[in-house]
């Protein structure tokens, strides 16, 4: 399958910790990659590889991987923290193709 | 530290083409894949597409297949990404983005560097 499931719209409470997920065959042989966009911008990479940050993004989040499903958790999440987050992964139909999750609204109340 | 710089908004009529060009500075353009990442008013990201510039070959996805031309020039570190036959449903702000590979254990796909994006529009 080439395509990634994610939740639409996750919330959680200032400085409590949230899991947003992704969920597709194609995660069983490759890591996702996690972005963070907020309106107006270009999304900014947040989580790559097995559990990798770029400078730059908080330690409080951090990625993980479990069957066909990806994790990006969020820490004692901040309100600078609400904003659309977006899954992707090479396909797994054996080219080298990209495919995005749908995207989960993240609020922070 | 790498750039890409987009060209600007264009507007378009229902049926022509348009050419959005992505100028990358600060990094080893050959080496690196480019691809080029939709979004359409309110929705998500949509991949349209990549190239490695040293290789010219370019993977589409199958939703553009026919009607998306993904080009690079390494004289300029310029791609390009050409979409034809344009209908109003693709109004969208496209990205380009570089495209890189890690290894550790499997392998994970990553976009590290975004262009600012461009606007497209297509009205008649």
């Amino acid at each position: 399958s080439s395509e990634l499931t994610q939740d639409p719209a996750v919330s959680v409470a200032l400085g409590q910790t949230v899991r947003i997920t992704c969920q597709g065959d194609s995660l069983r042989s490759y890591y996702a990659s996690w972005y963070q966009q907020k309106p107006g911008q270009a999304p900014v990479l947040v989580i790559y590889g097995k559990n990798n940050r770029p400078s730059g993004i908080p330690d409080r989040f951090s990625g993980s991987s479990s069957g066909n499903t990806a994790s990006l958790t969020i820490t004692g999440a901040q309100a600078e923290d609400e904003a659309d987050y977006y899954c992707n992964s090479r396909d797994s139909s054996g080219n080298h193709l990209r495919v995005f999750g749908g995207g989960t609204k993240l609020t922070v109340l | 530290q790498v750039q890409l710089v987009q060209s600007g908004a264009e507007v378009k009529k229902p049926g022509s083409s348009v050419k959005v060009s992505c100028k990358a500075s600060g990094g080893t353009f050959s080496s690196y894949a480019i691809s080029w990442v939709r979004q359409a008013p309110g929705q998500g990201l949509e991949w349209m597409g990549g190239i490695i510039p040293i290789f010219g070959t370019a993977n589409y996805a199958q939703k553009f297949q026919g009607r998306v031309t993904i080009t690079a020039d390494e004289s300029t570190s310029t791609a390009y990404m050409e979409l034809s036959s344009l209908r109003s449903e693709d109004t969208a702000v496209y990205y380009c983005a570089r495209d890189r590979m890690i290894v550790v254990e499997k392998e994970g796909y990553y976009f590290d560097y975004w262009g600012q994006g461009t606007l497209v529009t297509v009205s008649s």
